[in-house]
């Protein structure tokens, strides 16, 4: 099944480390996404690349930086953690503008 | 004002009844409309959207849209524990910038 993957899928780190979410997916698409989850918060959009050339910030871009390596790749960097960066982060890809998102499975981050 | 907001609930509803899960936005211009199911430390999933004033059926799904009054509702009949779970509504503002409410979360007891 064509699918969207990330990594890892749980991480704990400290304020100050550097660390990368990775994201794949098979389902073809050029749209890509990183959101971030806050209880009460709903999803906010960190950044979103509608293909390998085309990087956009979203909402929330500060503390973060991202790598589209391929179609098929887009990667989430923290620089420089802090704790509140601690949140479950989406990847998601899409095939049409204004079309459904697909969602990978998430990845809980913890900064201590 | 939030750009697109929802009631934060607990909604708690009897099984067999109907949901009701209401999602109201602020840019007029707003043209796509969704809702997402995210099961407890899952990830989000597409249950309906909606273009068009109306109502849109699928299954014991329904959604409700009014752009005059800037809402989109979602209904779910003959409720299910299996629906007990977060309902995201997500708009595409004018802009074409999606924008995701922060969720209701519907409990469905039996």
């Amino acid at each position: 099944d064509a699918d969207v993957t990330q990594t890892p899928r749980n991480r704990i780190t400290k304020t100050g480390k550097r660390i990368m979410l990775e994201c794949s997916q098979t389902k073809g698409h050029d749209r890509m996404y990183w959101y971030r989850q806050d209880p009460g918060l709903g999803l906010r959009l960190i950044y979103y690349s509608f293909d390998v050339k085309d990087i956009n910030k979203g909402e929330i871009s500060d503390g973060y930086s991202v790598s589209r390596q391929a179609q098929a790749k887009f990667s989430l960097s923290l620089e420089s953690a802090i704790p509140n960066q601690t949140a479950l982060y989406f990847c998601a890809t899409q095939l049409a503008l204004e079309g459904e998102q697909f969602f990978g499975p998430g990845t809980r981050l913890t900064v201590l | 004002q939030k750009e697109v907001e929802q009631n934060s609930g607990p909604l708690s509803v009897p099984e067999g009844a109907i949901a009701s899960l209401n999602c109201t936005y602020s840019d007029r211009g707003s043209q796509s409309f969704f809702w997402y199911r995210q099961y407890s430390g899952k990830s989000p999933e597409l249950i309906m959207f909606i273009y068009s004033n109306g109502d849109k059926e699928d299954g014991r799904f329904t959604a409700q849209l009014n752009k005059a009054s800037q809402y989109v509702s979602l209904l779910i009949r003959d409720s299910q524990p299996s629906d007990s779970a977060t309902y995201l509504c997500a708009v595409y503002s004018s802009a074409s910038k999606i924008i995701f409410g922060s969720g209701t979360r519907l409990s469905i007891r039996p």
